[in-house]
């Protein structure tokens, strides 16, 4: 069966380091998203990719990048990772319909 | 932006009631997405609804959008402690549909 996977689910990182967070998905989607979720906020885009190559801006990019190297993966970096970006994270990719499916989420813990 | 509004934020029903969350919008929604999210867990899609006056039920659960496309209703029949989680529903954006804005989630527990 067609899946989505975050690794790691659980990340403990020191203020300024440099993190990864790792999604795959197998459903051949061309559209992933990364989202954050947090408390009060509920779940904000960062960054999202159509397709290889594509990548833009979500409404919280600052402090994030994204790649897209193939169809299948869209890993997430925290450039310089600061005590605000404690969070859960979120992939998602989407279908024909527009309709997401989502990954288990990758919990951050910036100290 | 399209903001989403959900109602109630929480709800506490006893098992075998009868319950119904809303997702409403300012703006005309183009496709409206349902969600559930168990606690420590990824969203598992529930169903969508994209045309007005779209009615969709899966076991228990039934969704509606209202025909101004506006409002969406989620509806739980007989409520059991498996129905417990947050809901949360999504709508794409015109122009582009892909992106999906999220309501804030209503947090629904089931009493015995």
């Amino acid at each position: 069966d067609a899946e989505i996977t975050q690794s790691p689910r659980h990340k403990i990182t020191e203020t300024g380091r440099q993190v990864t967070l790792a999604c795959h998905q197998t459903w051949n989607h061309n559209n992933m998203f990364w989202y954050r979720q947090d408390l009060g906020h509920g779940l904000r885009l960062i960054h999202y990719s159509y397709g290889v190559q594509d990548t833009n801006k979500g409404e919280v990019s600052d402090g994030y990048s994204v790649s897209r190297s193939n169809t299948e993966d869209l890993p997430l970096t925290l450039e310089s990772a600061a005590s605000s970006q404690t969070s859960v994270y979120f992939c998602a990719s989407s279908g024909a319909y527009n309709e997401q499916f989502f990954g288990p989420g990758t919990r951050l813990t910036v100290l | 932006s399209q903001e989403l509004e959900q109602s109630p934020q929480s709800l506490i029903v006893q098992e075998g009631k009868n319950l119904t969350i809303n997702c409403t919008s300012s703006k005309t929604l183009y496709g409206l997405y349902w969600y559930k999210q168990k606690y420590g867990e990824g969203l598992i899609f529930l169903m969508m609804l994209q045309k007005g006056g779209e009615e969709k039920s899966h076991e228990k659960i039934t969704a509606k959008l209202d025909e101004k496309k506006q409002q969406s209703s989620l509806h739980i029949t007989a409520s059991q402690p498996s129905h417990a989680g947050i809901y949360l529903c999504g709508a794409g954006r015109t122009g582009t549909a892909s992106k999906l804005t999220f309501g804030t989630g209503t947090r629904l527990q089931v009493t015995l």
